[in-house]
């Protein structure tokens, strides 16, 4: 079945620091991709998202690129801030049926 | 524009009790899902509503049922609380024919003691 695997954390990083959280997936065909971020005590936001291989989705300076030849999508941004401190989902879903498959989180600890 | 709401904010029940949790979708959305989010894990499929009906289901058993009414909010149930059901759970819309894109609420705190 369908399934996202992202790397374990918890990720401490100094400030300005370059951040990389590691997605793949697996499923059967080409899913739309997406990074959702949690902050303390809140829902989930959708932080980016891409819909077809080779596609990179982009906000708020974190990237992540939709590699087929690999089933990844890893997350990144090249100077991380204390206030990006959240935990990251990836997650994949289907476009006709909008039930999304989500990766256990990475807990993410920007210090000044 | 409000965005998906949902209440209450926490709940705290005890073991083999009944509870509804409620949720407003985001204006000019008509989809609902519901996710169950247990600490330190991500969210977990429970079902989806669109037009009244349940549209799909994840892997949860009969304890947990919903409902969705004319003007697309939302209820979920789930009766004979265990222990386990302690979790997050989560509210997302969305509009159907735009699949790919949903919008999550703040969640509904459940604690089963």
């Amino acid at each position: 079945g369908d399934s996202v695997t992202q790397m374990e954390g918890p990720v401490t990083l100094s400030e300005e620091a370059f951040l990389t959280i590691n997605c793949t997936y697996t499923a059967t065909g080409y899913p739309s991709l997406f990074w959702y971020v949690q902050y303390p005590g809140e829902g989930l936001q959708l932080l980016l998202k891409a819909t077809k291989a080779d596609d990179k989705g982009s906000n708020k300076g974190f990237e992540a690129t939709y590699r087929k030849e690999t089933t990844s999508f890893h997350l990144e941004k090249g100077s991380v801030q204390v206030s990006d401190s959240a935990v990251y989902f990836c997650a994949l879903s289907w476009n006709t049926g909008n039930q999304f498959y989500f990766g256990t989180g990475t807990s993410l600890t920007v210090i000044p | 524009d409000a965005g998906v709401t949902q209440s209450p904010t926490h709940l705290i029940k005890t073991r083999g009790q009944q509870v509804t949790l409620r949720c407003s979708p985001k204006s000019g959305h008509d989809t609902v899902s519901w996710y169950q989010q247990a600490l330190g894990q991500g969210p977990q499929f429970i079902f989806q509503y669109y037009e009244e009906e349940e549209r799909q289901r994840g892997n949860f058993p009969d304890r947990f049922s919903g409902h969705q009414f004319p003007n697309y909010s939302s209820e979920l149930n789930v009766n004979a609380l265990l222990l386990g059901d302690s979790a997050l759970y989560l509210c997302a819309s969305s509009i159907t024919y735009r699949g790919s894109e949903a919008f999550f609420g703040q969640g509904t705190r459940l604690t089963v003691v």
